[in-house]
C-alpha cells in the first residue's frame, strides 16, 4: 500500500522551465514533508522540506507548495538547468513514539532538463 | 568528511551464497536505517536501528538480517539471496529526533542470479 504517491513517474522539461512534481498523501499523522534529490550513482540527499503549518517554502529555485486540506503537496523548480536533471522524491514522516519517527517515499520522478 | 560508507558498491552473486553489505558512518548518528530503491517502487525500508543492540522491521524485512553491535556500523545480512533481491540498497543515518534529514550512502547494486 502507496502511503505516498508521487506524479509523474518522469518529467522532460526544457531549460529555463518550471518543473513541477506532485504527492498526495492519506495519513493525517504525518507531519514533516521533505524532499530528497538523487544524481545518477548518488544516493539521495536532502534538497528541501516543510511543516505542515506553513502553506509554502522557498528556497532558491525550489519552492514547495502544501495544501493540508487536500493532502497534497509539490515541488516546483524554476527556471530548470540541466544540472537538475535527476530522481526526486517526497516523503512524509510520521512520528511512532517518543522521538521514533518513520519516512515513508513516494515512488520518485525522474526529471531530466532539455537544452 | 562527513560520510556513510557502503561496501561493496557492486556485487554480483548466485542464489543461495551468503553476502554481507557492510555500512559505516562517521557522524556519531543514533539511527541508521536500509533500503531498497526498485523501478517503479520507490524507496522501501528494510530494517532500522534507533541505536546500539535496537534493531527493528522496516517494510520489507523478509530475507534479511541486520546487527547493530557498534554505534557506527550496521550491515546487512542476506542469509540466502534470491534473485528478487536483486536491487540497489542504500543505508542511510541520523542524529536521534533529527525530523527526516537522513544521509545516505552511495548504494551498493546487488544482482543475484
Amino acid at each position: 500500500q502507496q502511503q505516498v504517491k508521487q506524479s509523474p513517474q518522469s518529467l522532460i522539461v526544457q531549460k529555463g522551465g518550471i518543473s513541477i512534481i506532485n504527492c498526495a498523501y492519506e495519513n493525517t499523522a504525518f507531519d514533516y514533508f521533505p524532499w530528497y534529490q538523487q544524481f545518477p550513482g548518488k544516493g539521495p540527499a536532502l534538497l528541501i522540506a516543510i511543516r505542515p503549518d506553513v502553506s509554502e517554502k522557498k528556497e532558491g529555485r525550489f519552492t514547495i507548495s502544501f495544501n493540508k486540506s487536500a493532502k497534497q503537496f509539490s515541488l516546483h523548480i524554476m527556471d530548470s538547468q540541466p544540472g537538475d536533471s535527476a530522481t526526486y522524491f517526497c516523503a512524509a514522516r510520521a512520528t511512532i513514539t517518543g522521538t521514533a519517527s518513520k519516512l515513508t517515499f513516494g515512488t520518485g520522478t525522474r526529471l531530466q532538463v532539455t537544452l | 568528511e562527513a560520510q556513510v560508507t557502503q561496501n561493496p558498491r557492486y556485487l554480483i552473486t548466485v542464489t543461495g551464497k551468503k553476502l554481507t553489505v557492510t555500512c559505516s558512518q562517521n557522524m556519531n548518528h543514533e539511527y541508521m536505517s536500509w533500503y531498497r530503491q526498485d523501478p517503479g517502487l520507490g524507496l522501501r525500508q528494510i530494517y532500522y536501528s534507533m541505536n546500539v543492540e535496537v534493531t527493528d522491521k522496516g517494510d520489507v524485512p523478509e530475507g534479511y538480517k541486520v546487527s547493530r553491535k557498534e554505534k557506527r556500523n550496521f550491515p546487512l545480512i542476506l542469509e540466502s539471496p534470491s534473485p528478487n533481491q536483486t536491487s540497489l540498497y542504500f543505508c542511510a543515518s541520523r542524529r536521534q529526533g533529527v525530523t527526516g534529514e537522513l544521509f545516505f550512502g552511495e548504494g551498493s547494486r546487488l544482482t543475484v542470479l
